[in-house]
């Protein structure tokens, strides 16, 4: 069963705006952590949060934790065509990851 | 520091064969994991695996089945091939030594399935 539950489910911009993306998940965790997935390749991570963090940032990514609301948020800043891929949260707990079914992000040039 | 490596890239396969997927980890990585990502089902956890020993199991039948070398290199088996195995298969290693699952994990590009 899925963990994390991604919203939107797909999402379309234009280069250069800023792309925010939700992920809400069920139980307890010990972090959250965010991938990119682009197209016919593996996953590549992007960032983790810990659960006792409520904010962290990298590059032009930054993602948010609110454990009392069981969500994440991850915002990407200023996007480039090169964006375009699908981004998933991920829960981890007892050494493996539990994944959302994942946001499709089209930047148009 | 060379990636995650899984082979073959692409595999097609008959209902009823076996099949083997190996991965090679980041050399120093010792947990490596072993994803099923299919369109309806998305990715799912298969096993973990960490200094030779199977540390976690996800909600598969025993005909998928792992093995980790001492090299940490790892291997998978599908026995008696469904049409539903069809999937891109992940492997992903990381730094875990206590399977708490609070270390990124690298991921290879995965092997393409494909039953016929």
């Amino acid at each position: 069963s899925q963990q994390g539950e991604e919203d939107p489910q797909a999402l379309s911009i234009q280069e250069g705006e800023n792309a925010t993306m939700n992920c809400s998940y069920k139980t307890s965790i010990n972090n959250l952590q965010w991938y990119r997935q682009n197209s016919g390749r593996g996953l590549v991570h992007l960032i983790l949060i810990r659960s006792n963090e409520r904010e962290k940032h990298s590059g032009r990514l930054r993602v948010t934790l609110d454990t009392s609301k069981k969500s994440s948020s991850l915002l990407i800043t200023a996007s480039r065509a090169a964006d375009t891929a699908s981004y998933f949260c991920a829960t981890g707990a007892n050494s493996k990851l539990t994944f959302g079914k994942g946001i499709t992000l089209s930047v148009r040039p | 520091k060379a990636g995650v490596t899984q082979t073959p890239r692409y595999l097609i396969k008959t209902r009823g064969q076996q099949v083997t997927l190996s991965c090679s980890p980041i050399s120093g990585h010792r947990s490596v994991s072993w994803y099923q990502q299919t369109p309806g089902q998305g990715l799912q956890f298969l096993f973990e695996y960490f200094s030779e020993t199977q540390r976690n199991k996800g909600n598969f039948p025993g005909r998928f089945s792992g093995r980790q070398f001492s090299n940490s290199r790892s291997e998978m088996n599908v026995s008696t091939l469904e049409l539903g195995d069809s999937a891109l298969y992940l492997c992903a290693s990381s730094l875990d030594p206590s399977g708490g699952g609070n270390q990124p994990q690298h991921f290879g590009d995965g092997t393409r399935l494909s039953i016929l």
